[in-house]
Protein backbone atom coordinates (compact mmCIF):
# COMPACT_ATOMS: atom_id res chain seq x y z
CA UNK A 1 0.00 0.00 0.00
CA UNK A 2 1.57 3.50 -0.89
CA UNK A 3 1.59 5.70 2.15
CA UNK A 4 3.39 7.76 4.27
CA UNK A 5 4.58 6.09 7.88
CA UNK A 6 5.06 8.46 10.48
CA UNK A 7 6.77 7.65 13.95
CA UNK A 8 5.46 8.43 16.83
CA UNK A 9 2.31 9.02 16.63
CA UNK A 10 1.98 10.34 20.21
CA UNK A 11 4.78 11.60 22.32
CA UNK A 12 5.07 13.28 25.50
CA UNK A 13 8.28 14.57 26.52
CA UNK A 14 10.21 17.63 29.04
CA UNK A 15 11.86 21.04 27.65
CA UNK A 16 15.24 20.06 26.34
CA UNK A 17 14.98 16.70 25.88
CA UNK A 18 15.97 15.93 22.03
CA UNK A 19 14.04 13.88 20.09
CA UNK A 20 13.37 12.79 16.37
CA UNK A 21 10.03 12.23 14.53
CA UNK A 22 10.53 9.92 11.49
CA UNK A 23 8.69 9.75 8.41
CA UNK A 24 9.21 7.28 5.84
CA UNK A 25 7.43 6.92 1.96
CA UNK A 26 7.56 3.66 -0.30
CA UNK A 27 6.02 5.64 -3.39
CA UNK A 28 9.78 6.73 -4.80
CA UNK A 29 8.78 10.43 -4.57
CA UNK A 30 11.21 13.10 -4.59
CA UNK A 31 9.75 15.52 -2.66
CA UNK A 32 8.97 15.80 1.28
CA UNK A 33 7.46 18.15 3.63
CA UNK A 34 7.09 18.93 7.33
CA UNK A 35 3.94 20.49 8.49
CA UNK A 36 2.39 21.79 11.94
CA UNK A 37 -0.88 22.21 12.33
CA UNK A 38 -2.20 24.56 15.65
CA UNK A 39 -5.74 25.58 16.09
CA UNK A 40 -6.76 28.26 14.51
CA UNK A 41 -3.43 28.83 12.59
CA UNK A 42 -4.04 25.79 9.75
CA UNK A 43 -1.16 23.68 8.64
CA UNK A 44 2.23 25.81 8.32
CA UNK A 45 5.29 24.36 6.26
CA UNK A 46 8.09 23.76 8.80
CA UNK A 47 10.99 22.20 6.35
CA UNK A 48 10.62 20.80 2.97
CA UNK A 49 13.15 18.39 0.60
CA UNK A 50 13.35 18.63 -3.19
CA UNK A 51 15.69 15.73 -3.16
CA UNK A 52 18.08 13.41 -1.13
CA UNK A 53 21.07 15.59 0.22
CA UNK A 54 18.32 19.18 -0.88
CA UNK A 55 16.52 20.67 2.25
CA UNK A 56 15.44 24.50 2.59
CA UNK A 57 13.28 25.86 5.57
CA UNK A 58 9.42 26.21 5.22
CA UNK A 59 7.16 29.07 7.03
CA UNK A 60 8.30 28.31 10.70
CA UNK A 61 11.74 26.15 10.77
CA UNK A 62 12.91 28.02 14.40
CA UNK A 63 13.61 25.13 16.86
CA UNK A 64 13.49 22.31 13.62
CA UNK A 65 16.24 20.50 11.96
CA UNK A 66 15.85 17.97 9.17
CA UNK A 67 17.80 15.37 7.34
CA UNK A 68 17.87 13.20 3.50
CA UNK A 69 20.20 11.09 3.16
CA UNK A 70 17.55 8.48 1.80
CA UNK A 71 14.69 9.08 -0.87
CA UNK A 72 12.29 7.30 1.30
CA UNK A 73 13.26 8.84 4.62
CA UNK A 74 12.73 12.38 5.95
CA UNK A 75 13.21 12.69 9.83
CA UNK A 76 12.08 15.68 12.04
CA UNK A 77 14.46 16.45 14.72
CA UNK A 78 13.71 18.36 17.95
CA UNK A 79 17.11 19.26 19.59
CA UNK A 80 15.72 21.42 22.46
CA UNK A 81 12.49 20.71 22.17
CA UNK A 82 9.98 23.52 24.25
CA UNK A 83 6.45 24.13 25.13
CA UNK A 84 5.81 26.13 22.08
CA UNK A 85 7.02 23.02 19.92
CA UNK A 86 3.59 21.46 21.08
CA UNK A 87 1.77 20.62 18.19
CA UNK A 88 0.32 17.91 15.47
CA UNK A 89 2.60 17.17 13.04
CA UNK A 90 2.28 15.99 9.52
CA UNK A 91 4.87 14.92 6.91
CA UNK A 92 3.79 14.84 3.50
CA UNK A 93 5.26 13.77 0.24
CA UNK A 94 4.71 13.86 -3.59
CA UNK A 95 6.26 13.26 -6.80
CA UNK A 96 8.20 15.65 -8.62
CA UNK A 97 10.69 18.67 -7.76
CA UNK A 98 8.56 20.93 -7.70
CA UNK A 99 4.69 21.93 -8.68
CA UNK A 100 4.49 25.17 -10.47
CA UNK A 101 0.77 25.19 -11.19
CA UNK A 102 0.38 22.33 -7.74
CA UNK A 103 -0.81 19.01 -10.50
CA UNK A 104 1.41 17.12 -7.77
CA UNK A 105 -0.91 16.22 -4.79
CA UNK A 106 0.48 15.58 -1.27
CA UNK A 107 0.39 12.29 0.40
CA UNK A 108 0.08 13.05 4.18
CA UNK A 109 0.87 10.47 6.77
CA UNK A 110 -0.99 10.11 9.67
CA UNK A 111 0.19 12.74 12.01
CA UNK A 112 1.97 13.16 15.25
CA UNK A 113 0.65 14.01 18.21
CA UNK A 114 3.92 15.89 20.30
CA UNK A 115 3.28 17.26 23.43
CA UNK A 116 6.41 18.77 25.33
CA UNK A 117 5.88 19.49 29.32
CA UNK B 1 2.46 35.62 -1.34
CA UNK B 2 -0.32 33.18 -1.61
CA UNK B 3 -3.02 33.94 1.38
CA UNK B 4 -6.11 31.29 1.69
CA UNK B 5 -9.17 32.55 3.55
CA UNK B 6 -12.08 30.66 5.66
CA UNK B 7 -13.79 33.37 7.60
CA UNK B 8 -16.42 30.24 9.38
CA UNK B 9 -14.73 28.70 11.96
CA UNK B 10 -17.08 25.98 12.45
CA UNK B 11 -20.55 24.84 10.89
CA UNK B 12 -23.46 22.34 11.57
CA UNK B 13 -25.72 20.98 9.00
CA UNK B 14 -28.29 18.07 9.16
CA UNK B 15 -27.67 14.85 7.75
CA UNK B 16 -29.25 14.48 4.29
CA UNK B 17 -28.94 18.52 3.65
CA UNK B 18 -26.87 20.15 1.96
CA UNK B 19 -23.95 23.09 2.83
CA UNK B 20 -21.62 24.87 1.59
CA UNK B 21 -17.81 25.87 2.82
CA UNK B 22 -16.36 29.28 2.10
CA UNK B 23 -13.17 29.73 0.90
CA UNK B 24 -11.11 32.52 -0.72
CA UNK B 25 -7.27 33.08 -1.82
CA UNK B 26 -5.53 35.66 -3.46
CA UNK B 27 -2.85 35.23 -6.10
CA UNK B 28 -1.31 37.03 -8.61
CA UNK B 29 -1.27 33.63 -10.91
CA UNK B 30 -3.20 32.43 -13.84
CA UNK B 31 -3.28 28.44 -13.84
CA UNK B 32 -3.25 26.62 -10.37
CA UNK B 33 -4.72 24.28 -8.42
CA UNK B 34 -6.73 24.55 -5.96
CA UNK B 35 -7.64 21.87 -3.07
CA UNK B 36 -10.16 20.76 -0.44
CA UNK B 37 -8.31 18.50 2.18
CA UNK B 38 -10.51 16.35 5.20
CA UNK B 39 -9.61 15.90 8.69
CA UNK B 40 -11.60 13.49 10.27
CA UNK B 41 -11.50 12.34 13.90
CA UNK B 42 -9.06 10.56 12.61
CA UNK B 43 -6.57 13.38 12.10
CA UNK B 44 -5.57 12.05 8.52
CA UNK B 45 -5.73 14.83 5.81
CA UNK B 46 -7.44 13.41 3.06
CA UNK B 47 -8.04 14.91 -0.22
CA UNK B 48 -11.64 15.77 -1.11
CA UNK B 49 -11.48 17.56 -4.36
CA UNK B 50 -9.14 19.46 -6.54
CA UNK B 51 -9.92 22.01 -9.24
CA UNK B 52 -7.82 23.50 -12.06
CA UNK B 53 -7.96 27.15 -12.42
CA UNK B 54 -7.93 27.14 -16.40
CA UNK B 55 -11.30 24.47 -16.45
CA UNK B 56 -14.06 26.14 -16.18
CA UNK B 57 -16.26 23.29 -15.13
CA UNK B 58 -16.36 22.62 -11.74
CA UNK B 59 -14.75 19.53 -10.50
CA UNK B 60 -17.59 16.95 -8.52
CA UNK B 61 -16.54 13.97 -6.42
CA UNK B 62 -19.59 11.92 -5.94
CA UNK B 63 -21.51 14.31 -2.90
CA UNK B 64 -19.03 16.70 -2.80
CA UNK B 65 -18.21 19.75 -5.48
CA UNK B 66 -16.80 23.05 -5.87
CA UNK B 67 -18.06 26.36 -6.72
CA UNK B 68 -15.08 28.03 -8.20
CA UNK B 69 -15.41 31.53 -9.31
CA UNK B 70 -11.94 32.65 -10.53
CA UNK B 71 -12.65 36.40 -11.33
CA UNK B 72 -13.47 36.53 -7.56
CA UNK B 73 -10.76 34.35 -6.65
CA UNK B 74 -13.52 32.15 -4.03
CA UNK B 75 -13.26 28.40 -4.13
CA UNK B 76 -16.52 26.73 -2.15
CA UNK B 77 -17.05 23.44 -1.36
CA UNK B 78 -20.57 21.71 -1.38
CA UNK B 79 -21.56 18.88 0.33
CA UNK B 80 -25.07 17.44 -0.82
CA UNK B 81 -26.70 14.50 1.21
CA UNK B 82 -24.51 15.18 4.27
CA UNK B 83 -23.87 12.53 6.05
CA UNK B 84 -22.69 11.69 9.54
CA UNK B 85 -19.09 10.84 8.23
CA UNK B 86 -18.59 14.33 6.85
CA UNK B 87 -18.35 15.16 10.67
CA UNK B 88 -14.68 16.54 10.10
CA UNK B 89 -12.48 19.59 9.82
CA UNK B 90 -12.05 21.23 6.45
CA UNK B 91 -9.47 22.95 5.03
CA UNK B 92 -9.06 24.73 2.14
CA UNK B 93 -5.14 24.91 0.34
CA UNK B 94 -3.56 26.76 -2.59
CA UNK B 95 -0.02 25.17 -3.52
CA UNK B 96 2.83 27.78 -4.17
CA UNK B 97 4.18 28.62 -7.63
CA UNK B 98 8.39 27.82 -7.77
CA UNK B 99 10.00 24.82 -6.63
CA UNK B 100 8.35 24.24 -3.90
CA UNK B 101 5.25 22.27 -3.56
CA UNK B 102 4.12 23.97 -0.57
CA UNK B 103 0.68 24.62 0.39
CA UNK B 104 -0.85 27.29 1.73
CA UNK B 105 -3.84 26.12 3.85
CA UNK B 106 -6.70 28.20 5.50
CA UNK B 107 -7.78 28.14 9.18
CA UNK B 108 -10.13 25.40 8.50
CA UNK B 109 -13.99 25.05 9.52
CA UNK B 110 -15.47 22.50 11.39
CA UNK B 111 -18.22 20.75 10.55
CA UNK B 112 -20.69 19.06 12.36
CA UNK B 113 -23.46 16.89 10.72
CA UNK B 114 -26.33 16.27 13.24
CA UNK B 115 -28.73 13.12 13.05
Amino acid sequence: EAQVTQNPRYLITVTGKKLTVTCSQNMNHEYMSWYRQDPGLGLRQIYYSMNVEVTDKGDVPEGYKVSRKEKRNFPLILESPSPNQTSLYFCASSHGQGSLSGANVLTFGAGSRLTVL
Amino acid sequence: AQTVTQSQPEMSVQEAETVTLSCTYDTSESNYYLFWYKQPPSRQMILVIRQEAYKQQNATENRFSVNFQKAAKSFSLKISDSQLGDTAMYFCAFPSTGANSKLTFGKGITLSVRP
